[in-house]
């Protein structure tokens, strides 16, 4: 069965630093791939998916991530975070075609600190 | 962007009774919806899948007679936690996909269940 795994459970930084969530998948086939966002009290939102091409994916709100196929891996990054960034991030794989169906990894709690 | 709404935000019902919890796509048809369940500190568990105009599919380990689940319309899905029991409580969660553009979701901001 598939699964995803992002290992940093609760990141707390301060303003200006830089960002890498991780996140791998088990999953030897042809995955789409997420990050999603939840802002306190908000719903979940798009940062970012990657389908197909170039690995490494650009989204919103300065965020980017690298696909790496042979580590499995799909790390989030941002070079200088804020505090409006604090949120929680989950990313989550999809098999193409297959309605759209979303497998999530457990988040991560990101803190920003003024 | 396309828009999802969830009615009500939070409920809390007595246990053994049956609470509706909706999903409505507003600016957009979706002929299939998904529903997650989110637990405190936890990922989100996908339920299952919402079709309009026939029955909804169920993922492993999920009750259907627990949690049925009506597409009435292309605009509309619901989830009835029937006879709720306390563990029933828990973040419920609607996703739609844009018709046409499967792989994309837009997800509503989840319903509050607590069950006493």
């Amino acid at each position: 069965a598939q699964s995803v795994s992002q290992h940093n459970h609760h990141v707390i930084l301060s303003e200006a630093a830089s960002l890498e969530l991780g996140c791998n998948y088990s999953y030897g086939g042809t995955v789409n791939l997420f990050w999603y966002v939840q802002y306190p009290g908000q719903h979940l939102q798009l940062l970012l998916k990657y389908f197909s091409g170039d690995p490494l994916v650009k989204g919103i709100k300065g965020f980017e991530a690298e696909f790496i196929k042979s580590k499995f891996s799909f790390n989030l990054r941002k070079p200088s975070v804020q505090w409006s960034d604090t949120a929680e991030y989950f990313c989550a794989v999809s098999r193409p075609g297959n309605t759209g169906k979303l497998i999530f990894g457990q988040g991560t709690t990101l803190q920003v600190k003024p | 962007g396309a828009v999802v709404s969830q009615h009500p935000s939070r409920v809390i019902c007595k246990s053994g009774t049956s609470v509706k919890i909706e999903c409505r796509s507003l600016d957009f048809q979706a002929t299939t919806m998904f529903w997650y369940r989110q637990f405190p500190k936890k990922s989100l568990m996908l339920m299952a899948t919402s079709n309009e105009g026939s029955k909804a599919t169920y993922e492993q380990g999920v009750e259907k007679d627990k949690f049925l689940i009506n597409h009435a319309s292309l605009t509309l899905s619901t989830l009835t936690v029937t006879s709720a029991h306390p563990e029933d409580s828990s973040f419920y969660i609607c996703s739609a996909p844009v018709t046409g553009n499967q792989e994309t979701q837009y997800f509503g901001p989840g319903t509050r269940l607590l069950v006493l």
